[in-house]
């Protein structure tokens, strides 16, 4: 266990339906991050909140709609998604976003779109 | 910003042996991260190492740093099958949006029993 948890594990959504990703974290860490990662391709920063501010959003489509309501609880909201966004989808935290420490991996959700 | 690159794609080694990866990059770094991750699941954070240090050990882990050739080992020694799984190395960039860690695409490692 990594202290960070991700709810639900698995999800399989319609291209019209609406549903939300939760990550907490219980490391009283700043920072938290969303990624993407896709078979055969890198992983894929999307946001990042620092102290409960977005201060990064890597040209994520708008069907992709992050929350933050407080340092411990990060949410991606997902309406209207297409098939190629089928990923397991990371939530990560760390101390701040802007020191070099490491960061600390949820078990991820797995998304399927159909 | 950069991303690393893991040599090799994939690796299959048997129980015992030594397993080495390397990642190149090609700008300044402030450090470089290396993560492990089982199949389906999130990444477990191994060593971090800074730009002014060259080598760290944790356990069977060995990572090195050279950054006049641009580039990081990770050595694990004496391997088990439960060391399967892929490894990213991961670069914070000096200067700029530092804050960003970018992760390569992973040398998946298989270590048969």
């Amino acid at each position: 266990e990594t202290g960070v948890t991700q709810t639900p594990r698995h999800l399989v959504m319609g291209m019209t339906n609406k549903k939300s990703l939760k990550c907490e974290q219980h490391l009283g860490h700043n920072a938290m991050y969303w990624y993407k990662q896709s078979a055969k391709k890198p992983l894929e920063l999307m946001f990042v909140y620092n102290f409960k501010e977005q201060t990064e959003n890597n040209s994520v489509p708008s069907r992709f709609s992050p929350e933050c309501p407080n340092s411990s609880h990060l949410f991606l909201h997902l309406h209207t998604l297409q098939p190629e966004d089928s990923a397991l989808y990371l939530c990560a935290s760390s101390q701040d976003h802007t020191s070099s420490y490491e960061q600390y991996f949820g078990p991820g959700t797995r998304l399927t779109v159909t | 910003s950069q991303q690393g690159e893991e040599d090799p794609q994939a690796l299959s080694i048997q129980e015992g042996e030594n397993a080495t990866m390397n990642c190149s990059y090609k700008t300044s770094i402030n450090n470089l991260q290396w993560y492990r991750q089982n199949s389906g699941r999130g990444l477990v954070h191994l060593i971090l190492i800074r730009s002014n240090e060259r080598e760290k050990h944790s356990g069977r882990l060995r990572v090195t740093l050279d950054t006049s050739k641009k580039s990081s080992s990770l050595l694990i020694t004496a391997s088990r099958a439960a060391d399967t799984a892929s490894y990213f190395c991961a670069l914070r960039n000096s200067g700029g949006s530092n804050y960003k860690l970018t992760f390569g695409k992973g040398t998946l490692l298989t270590v048969n029993p």
